[in-house]
Order: C-alpha cells, then sequence, then structure tokens
C-alpha cells in the first residue's frame, strides 16, 4: 500500500516548455486535490476533483490544466511554463468530500529558468 | 487580513520542553480544527484533530479551541528532536460547498538536543 505517489520527484524546465505531473492513489479514495507551496505564501489549492472524469478550479488555476480519466490518476499540466510556477507541488487525496483528512503525496519540486 | 493567521517561526527549543502551536482565525462558521505535520521535503500528515471546540489529549500532544477568541493551540510535552518539522494548522467549515481545507503557513519548529 503505496499511499499517494507523484512523479516526478524533481524538473527544471525552461520558460515556455510544458510537462505533465502524476499523481497516483490506491486507497479508492474519490477526491483528489492538486496544491502549491511557496515560502511566505502557505499551501494553496490549484484544482480538485470530486471524482472520476471531474475536476474543479481552486484558489490559483490559472497556467494550470488537470484531468481525471482513472480514479487513481490525478494529472496536473503545466502547457506554458513561467518562472512564477517555480513550486513545491503536493498532491492529495480524502475518502469523503474536504475530509478532514488528506493523504499528501511526497510532493515534485518544480523549477523554472 | 488572512482567514487563518499563523506565526511562521521559526521555533526553537531544548530537548524536553513544553512547546505551544498557535493559529488565529477570523470566520466563525469553521468547525473542523486540524494540525498536520511536515517533515522537511516531505508531504504534509494529519497529526490530530477537533470537531468544535474543547481539547484532544493524544500521548504527547493536545489540540485545544477556543472558539470564543477564535484561537486554536498545539502543546507538545517532553519535546523530542523527532518532533523537528513545520506544524500546519487547516480548518474548514462544516455546511454547504465552501468546506476547503483553510491552512495556515505553518510554524517551523526545531528541537534541540
Amino acid at each position: 500500500n503505496a499511499g499517494v505517489t507523484q512523479t516526478p520527484k524533481f524538473r527544471v524546465l525552461k520558460t515556455g516548455q510544458s510537462m505533465t505531473l502524476l499523481c497516483a492513489q490506491d486507497m479508492n479514495h474519490e477526491y483528489m486535490y492538486w496544491y502549491r507551496q511557496d515560502p511566505g505564501m502557505g499551501l494553496r489549492l490549484i484544482h480538485y476533483s470530486v471524482g472520476e472524469g471531474t475536476t474543479a478550479k481552486g484558489e490559483v488555476p490559472d497556467g494550470y490544466n488537470v484531468s481525471r480519466l482513472k480514479k487513481q490518476n490525478f494529472l496536473l499540466g503545466l502547457e506554458s511554463a513561467a518562472p512564477s510556477q517555480t513550486s513545491v507541488y503536493f498532491c492529495a487525496s480524502s475518502g469523503q468530500d474536504w475530509s478532514y483528512e488528506q493523504y499528501f503525496g511526497p510532493g515534485t519540486r518544480l523549477t523554472v529558468t | 487580513q488572512k482567514e487563518v493567521e499563523q506565526d511562521p517561526g521559526p521555533l526553537s527549543v531544548p530537548e524536553g520542553a513544553i512547546v505551544s502551536l498557535n493559529c488565529t482565525y477570523s470566520n466563525s462558521a469553521f468547525q473542523y480544527f486540524m494540525w498536520y505535520r511536515q517533515y522537511s521535503r516531505k508531504g504534509p500528515e494529519l497529526l490530530m484533530y477537533t470537531y468544535s471546540s474543547g481539547n484532544k489529549e493524544d500521548g504527547r500532544f493536545t489540540a485545544q479551541v477556543d472558539k470564543s477568541s477564535k484561537y486554536i493551540s498545539l502543546f507538545i510535552r517532553d519535546s523530542q528532536p523527532s518532533d523537528s518539522a513545520t506544524y500546519l494548522c487547516a480548518m474548514r467549515t462544516n455546511a454547504g460547498n465552501n468546506r476547503k481545507l483553510i491552512w495556515g503557513l505553518g510554524t517551523s519548529l526545531a528541537v534541540n538536543p
């Protein structure tokens, strides 16, 4: 039981490049979330999903897209990376909507130069 | 003004000290109050939660909620070097669609042997 896993762990992109971050969970959770964590800003919700095939915008969705084609996977895409997207990205999942207990992955450290 | 305020620290204490970590909030509709612990370069994990008001104890950890003052605390007794981490408070309401977790910035704690 791996919980929540994220791929890749680290990435360096040049401005304008694109990439996809993959999140996978093996707890059969309906709800999945993408956060970014920045010094002085804390955890901010980018997008979330309340079930397979659904996605919704969080606090800071601009510049990101998401897809939830399979229940266990939640993908976060950056179409044209910008230096402002340099951050640590966390995926989380929960068994109930907005549960007080969210299970987090280990994070992806992204640097955009 | 942010909905949840948390002093980022850093806080440095000697091993064995009693640690007090705090958050204040402005939304009187918050009903769930959580403390997450985040070790360096890891994702947050739920440490404790309290529903509504009162105290909750788990081993060396005690969570308190004072809704009249809109103030929550986490106490760590007999602190250990393994408690060195960032502690994030999080809160949410219990009604309608507005149940996203609202996060504090996190307080960095170092327990020195």
